[in-house]
C-alpha cells in the first residue's frame, strides 16, 4: 500500500532562518508530488507541484521553494524565513492522470 | 483565475439532523469534484466524489448533488454525529497531467448531542 510521510510535525523558527520541509511517497513510482498551505479561513492553497524527477511549477511568488531530488521525494525550503510563512504546511501525491490526492499529516510551521 | 466559492464558514447542527455545504465554480474545464474531511492537526481525507455527468451520489450517509448547469455542488450529510465534526472543503481538479485540484475555503461543521 502507499503512505506519505512528512516531517516534522511542529517547527518553530526565528524570522530569517532556513527551513527545509521533507515529505517522501512509499509504495508507488513516478507520482505527481504537491505542496499546499493551509490558513486560517483560506482553505489550501497550491504553493508547488512537480509530475516529474526536478520539474517543479510554482503556483504562486514567494519566499519558498521546493526540489524533487528523487522520484519519492519532495522537499520545501525556504532561504530565511519572513512571519507572513507561518501555516500549515501540507504534502500530497496523486498517481499521474488521477484524479485523487491523498495527504500527508502536515507540518505546523511558526516563524516568531 | 480558478477559484472554487465555499459556503457556510461554519456550522451548528444538532446530532441527527442534516448538514448542508455548497460549493461553486466558474471555470467549466474543472471535470472533478472531491470534498475532504479535516480533524484538527491532520491532513485532509478524500470523503467523497463526483464527475460532472453525474447529478448525485450517494455514500452511506454522505450525498453530492451536482448542477453542472449551474457551475454548484453540495455535500449533504444525513443523521449527522458528533464524530463527523470536522472542517470540509470542496475541491474541483483541472483535467491535465499535473491533476491539480482548486480547493474552497472550507466549513467547520459542530454537530452537538
Amino acid at each position: 500500500s502507499q503512505t506519505i510521510h512528512q516531517w516534522p510535525a511542529t517547527l518553530v523558527q526565528p524570522v530569517g532562518s532556513p527551513l527545509s520541509l521533507e515529505c517522501t511517497v512509499e509504495g508507488t513510482s513516478n507520482p505527481n508530488l504537491y505542496w499546499y498551505r493551509q490558513a486560517a479561513g483560506r482553505g489550501l492553497q497550491l504553493l508547488f507541484y512537480s509530475v516529474g524527477i526536478g520539474q517543479i511549477s510554482s503556483e504562486v511568488p514567494q519566499n519558498l521553494s521546493a526540489s524533487r531530488p528523487q522520484d519519492r521525494q519532495f522537499i520545501l525550503s525556504s532561504k530565511k524565513l519572513l512571519l507572513s510563512d507561518s501555516g500549515f504546511y501540507l504534502c500530497a501525491w496523486s498517481y499521474t492522470g488521477n484524479t485523487e490526492a491523498f495527504f500527508g499529516q502536515g507540518t505546523r510551521l511558526t516563524v516568531v | 483565475q480558478q477559484q472554487v466559492k465555499q459556503s457556510p464558514q461554519s456550522l451548528i447542527v444538532q446530532k441527527g439532523g442534516i448538514s448542508i455545504i455548497n460549493c461553486a465554480y466558474e471555470n467549466t474545464a474543472f471535470d472533478y469534484f472531491p470534498w475532504y474531511q479535516q480533524f484538527p492537526g491532520k491532513g485532509p481525507a478524500l470523503l467523497i466524489a463526483i464527475r460532472p455527468d453525474v447529478s448525485e451520489k450517494k455514500e452511506g450517509r454522505f450525498t453530492i448533488s451536482f448542477n453542472k448547469s449551474a457551475k454548484q455542488f453540495s455535500l449533504h450529510i444525513m443523521d449527522s454525529q458528533p464524530g463527523d465534526s470536522a472542517t470540509y472543503f470542496c475541491a474541483a481538479r483541472d483535467g491535465g497531467t499535473a491533476s491539480k485540484l482548486t480547493f474552497g475555503t472550507g466549513t467547520r461543521l459542530q454537530v452537538t448531542l
